[in-house]
C-alpha cells in the first residue's frame, strides 16, 4: 500500500529566509504527487502537483517542488517566505487505479513564521 | 466556479444522535470523495462517487455511516448513533475526470467539523 512520511511535524523559519519541506513517499508504481496547504479551520488549497514530465514543478504562491524517483522524494521548496505562509502543508500521493484517483496524506509540517 | 460547497461548517450534538453533511461539488464534476481528519492527521479517505455510482469504501467508513450521491451531483454524508471518537472534520472534495490528466486534480471544500459531545 502506498503511504507518505513527512518527517518535520514542525518547522519555524524567519520572514524571508528560504524554506524546503520534505516528503517521501512508498508507492510500487510512478505516483502522482500533491502538496496542500491547510490554515487553520479550513480545508486544504493545491499548491501544485506532479503527474509526469519535468521533475522541477511550479506551483502557486511561489512554491515549486522536485521529484527525485531515486530519492522517492517530493520536497517542496520557497526562497523567501511570507508572514502568511505560515500554515499547515500536507504532501499527498494519489493512485490511478480503474479511475479513482483517491489521496493518500502525509500526517503534515505545521510551518511558523517569525518575523 | 464557487468551489466545493460544504455545510454545515459545524455541528456540534450528543452522543447518540445522528448527523448529516452535505456537500456540493464543483459543477460538472463528476467525481466526489470524502475524507476525515482528525487533530494533528492528515485526511484520510472514506469514500468515493463517480457521478451517483458509490465505487469505493474505505474500512473506515463504519456500518454508522453512509453516503450518498443520488443524482450524481451533491451528496450527503449522515452519521448514526454517534460516538466521541467521530468527532473530526469531514472533507468533501470533487474532480472531473473529463480532459486529460484533469481527473487526477481534487478539489477540497472547507470542511466541515463535528464535535460529539
Amino acid at each position: 500500500a502506498q503511504s507518505v512520511t513527512q518527517p518535520d511535524i514542525h518547522i519555524t523559519v524567519s520572514e524571508g529566509a528560504s524554506l524546503e519541506l520534505r516528503c517521501n513517499y512508498s508507492y510500487g508504481a510512478t505516483p502522482y504527487l500533491f502538496w496542500y496547504v491547510q490554515s487553520p479551520g479550513q480545508g486544504l488549497q493545491l499548491l501544485l502537483k506532479y503527474f509526469s514530465g519535468d521533475t522541477l514543478v511550479q506551483g502557486i504562491k511561489g512554491f515549486e517542488a522536485e521529484f527525485k524517483r531515486s530519492q522517492s522524494s517530493f520536497n517542496l521548496r520557497k526562497p523567501s517566505v511570507h508572514w502568511s505562509d505560515a500554515a499547515e502543508y500536507f504532501c499527498a500521493v494519489g493512485i490511478s487505479n480503474f479511475g479513482n484517483e483517491k489521496l493518500t496524506f502525509g500526517t503534515g509540517t505545521r510551518l511558523t513564521i517569525i518575523p | 466556479d464557487t468551489g466545493v460547497s460544504q455545510n454545515p461548517r459545524h455541528k456540534i450534538t450528543k452522543r447518540g444522535q445522528n448527523v448529516t453533511f452535505r456537500c456540493d461539488p464543483i459543477s460538472e464534476h463528476n467525481r466526489l470523495y470524502w475524507y476525515r481528519q482528525t487533530l494533528g492527521q492528515g485526511p484520510e479517505f472514506l469514500t468515493y462517487f463517480q457521478n451517483e455510482a458509490q465505487l469505493e469504501k474505505s474500512r473506515l467508513l463504519s456500518d454508522r455511516f453512509s453516503a450518498e450521491r443520488p443524482k450524481g451531483s451533491f451528496s450527503t454524508l449522515e452519521i448514526q448513533r454517534t460516538e466521541q471518537g467521530d468527532s473530526a472534520m469531514y472533507l468533501c472534495a470533487s474532480s472531473s475526470s473529463y480532459g486529460p490528466g484533469s481527473g487526477n486534480t481534487i478539489y477540497f471544500g472547507e470542511g466541515s467539523w463535528l464535535t460529539v459531545v
